[in-house]
C-alpha cells in the first residue's frame, strides 16, 4: 500500500489556468506539508498543516491555497498560473513527536 | 535564517568505493532528517538522527549538535546509491517547519 499518495504526477497547462494537486496518506499521522522543489533541485517548505489546522504558511503568493478535509488528506489549489509556478511539488506526512517525514511520489506541474 | 549548507555539491565514485557527506547547519535544530532522492525523484528516508550515531546496513550517520553538523557515509557504494542526498533540519520543536540543505548529488559509476 502506498502511505503518501499524489494525484496527478504529472500536470501540463497554460498560464492563467486554476488547478488542483490531491495528496493523500494512509499512515494514520496527523501533520501533513507542501513543499516545492525547483529546477536547481532546491526544496522548500511551502505549507503544513496539523490536525487540518494550517501551521506554517510560508510566504507563498495567495494564488496557492491548500485545504485540509480531513487529516489523511491535504490539496493544494493555485489560481492564476504563473511561468515561475512550475516545479515539482511534494506532499508529505509526520506524527507528533516522531517528526520523521514521508513524502509523497511528486507532482511535476509545467506551465506554458 | 538559518543556513544549512551541504558538501561536496558533487561527487563521482566508483562502484564498491566509500563516501562521506556533510551537512552544516548554521544554528542550533531541533531535529535532523537525511534523504535520497532517487534518479526517478522519490525522496527516501534514510536516518531520523537529532543526535548520535545510526547505522543501517551500508549506511551510517553521525549527529553533533554541538557542533552544528551531521556526516552521513556510505561504505560499498553500489549504483543505486546515484541520486541527490538531503538533509533537513527543524528549527524549533513543534515548529513543523523544515529547512532543507542544498544537497549533494552522488553519482556512482559501474
Amino acid at each position: 500500500d502506498t502511505a503518501v499518495s499524489q494525484t496527478p504526477k504529472y500536470l501540463v497547462t497554460q498560464m492563467g489556468n486554476d488547478k488542483s494537486i490531491k495528496c493523500e496518506q494512509n499512515l494514520g499521522h496527523d501533520t501533513m506539508y507542501w513543499y516545492k522543489q525547483d529546477s536547481k533541485k532546491f526544496l522548500k517548505i511551502m505549507f503544513s498543516y496539523n490536525n487540518k489546522e494550517l501551521i506554517i504558511n510560508e510566504t507563498v503568493p495567495n494564488r496557492f491555497s491548500p485545504k485540509s478535509p480531513d487529516k489523511a488528506h491535504l490539496n493544494l489549489h493555485i489560481n492564476s498560473l504563473e511561468l515561475g509556478d512550475s516545479a515539482v511539488y511534494f506532499c508529505a506526512s509526520s506524527q507528533v513527536g516522531s517528526y520523521e517525514q514521508y513524502f509523497g511520489p511528486g507532482t511535476r506541474l509545467t506551465v506554458t | 535564517g538559518i543556513q544549512v549548507e551541504q558538501s561536496p555539491p558533487d561527487l563521482i565514485l566508483q562502484e564498491g568505493a566509500n563516501s562521506t557527506l556533510r551537512c552544516n547547519f548554521s544554528d542550533s535544530v531541533n531535529n535532523l532528517q537525511w534523504f535520497h532522492q532517487n534518479p526517478w525523484g522519490q525522496l527516501i528516508n534514510l536516518f531520523y538522527i537529532p543526535s548520535g550515531t545510526k547505522q543501517n546496513g551500508r549506511l551510517s550517520a553521525t549527529t553533533v549538535a554541538t557542533e552544528r553538523y551531521s556526516l552521513l557515509y556510505i561504505s560499498s557504494s553500489q549504483t543505486t546509491d546515484s541520486g541527490v542526498y538531503f538533509c533537513a533540519v527543524e528549527i524549533q520543536s513543534g515548529t513543523y517547519k523544515y529547512i532543507f540543505g542544498t544537497g549533494t548529488r552522488l553519482k556512482v559509476l559501474a
